[in-house]
C-alpha cells in the first residue's frame, strides 16, 4: 500500500512571496489533514477535510493560507504571501473515516527568508 | 480544551536500558491517546494508540503504554532501548478522528 505523498520535500521562498504545497492521501482515505510543526514543537492542525469538505480550520491563518481538495483525493496547500514565522514543516496525513489512526507523509520543509 | 504535556524535552538512555517517556493531557471525556515517532527528516509513524479497553496496549517496536485515568497519563515504555529509537517522540490526544492535539516532543538520545 502506498504511503501518503508530499510534494516538493524542501522549498526555499523569500518573504512576501507565494508557495504552494501538495499532497495525495492513501487510497481510500476519506480524511485529510494538514498540519503545521514549527522547529521545536509538535504539529499542529491547520486543516481537516472530509472528502472535500472542510470540518476543521479554526488555526488556519485564512488571511494567508488557504486549501483545497477539489476532487476529494489530493489537496494543495497554499500560502500568499509568505512571512518570516511560516518557517516550518507542513505534514499531510489521512485515515479512514471514523478510525482514529492517522498516516503522515514525509513532509515539505519551508524556509521563509 | 484539550491539551498534551510532555514534562522531558531531552531524555539520554544507553543502549540496552530501559525507558519511559512521560505524556500528562487534559480533556473533558474519554481521550484517544496516541504516541508517534519522527525520525530526522521523516514523517510521523503511529507507535501505538488507546481507545478503550486494557488499559495497558502493545505497539510496533517493542514499545508499550499504559493509560491512567486517575493520573491523566499515558506514559511509554520500552524495556531495552536500541540504537535506532533515537529519534523524537510525540503524544497526541484526540476525539477519534477529530481534533487531535500533539505535545511538544521528546527526544531521545541513546547512548552506545
Amino acid at each position: 500500500e502506498a504511503g501518503v505523498a508530499q510534494s516538493p520535500r524542501y522549498k526555499i521562498i523569500e518573504k512576501r512571496q507565494s508557495v504552494a504545497f501538495w499532497c495525495n492521501p492513501i487510497s481510500g482515505h476519506a480524511t485529510l489533514y494538514w498540519y503545521q510543526q514549527i522547529l521545536g514543537q509538535g504539529p499542529k492542525l491547520l486543516i481537516q477535510f472530509q472528502n472535500n469538505g472542510v470540518v476543521d480550520d479554526s488555526q488556519l491563518p485564512k488571511d494567508r493560507f488557504s486549501a483545497e481538495r477539489l476532487k476529494g483525493v489530493d489537496s494543495t496547500l497554499k500560502i500568499q504571501p509568505a512571512k518570516l514565522e511560516d518557517s516550518a514543516v507542513y505534514l499531510c496525513a489521512s485515515s479512514l473515516y471514523g478510525r482514529g489512526e492517522q498516516y503522515f507523509g514525509p513532509g515539505t520543509r519551508l524556509t521563509v527568508t | 480544551a484539550q491539551s498534551v504535556t510532555q514534562p522531558d524535552i531531552h531524555i539520554t538512555v544507553s543502549e540496552g536500558a530501559s525507558l519511559e517517556l512521560r505524556c500528562n493531557y487534559s480533556y473533558g471525556a474519554t481521550p484517544y491517546l496516541f504516541w508517534y515517532v519522527q525520525s530526522p527528516g521523516q514523517g510521523l509513524q503511529l507507535l501505538l494508540k488507546y481507545f478503550s479497553g486494557d488499559t495497558l496496549v502493545q505497539g510496533i517496536k517493542g514499545f508499550e503504554a499504559e493509560f491512567k485515568r486517575s493520573q491523566s497519563s499515558f506514559n511509554l515504555r520500552k524495556p531495552s532501548v536500541h540504537w535506532s529509537d533515537a529519534a523524537e517522540y510525540f503524544c497526541a490526544v484526540g476525539a477519534g478522528n477529530n481534533d487531535m492535539r500533539f505535545g511538544a516532543g521528546t527526544r531521545l538520545t541513546v547512548k552506545p
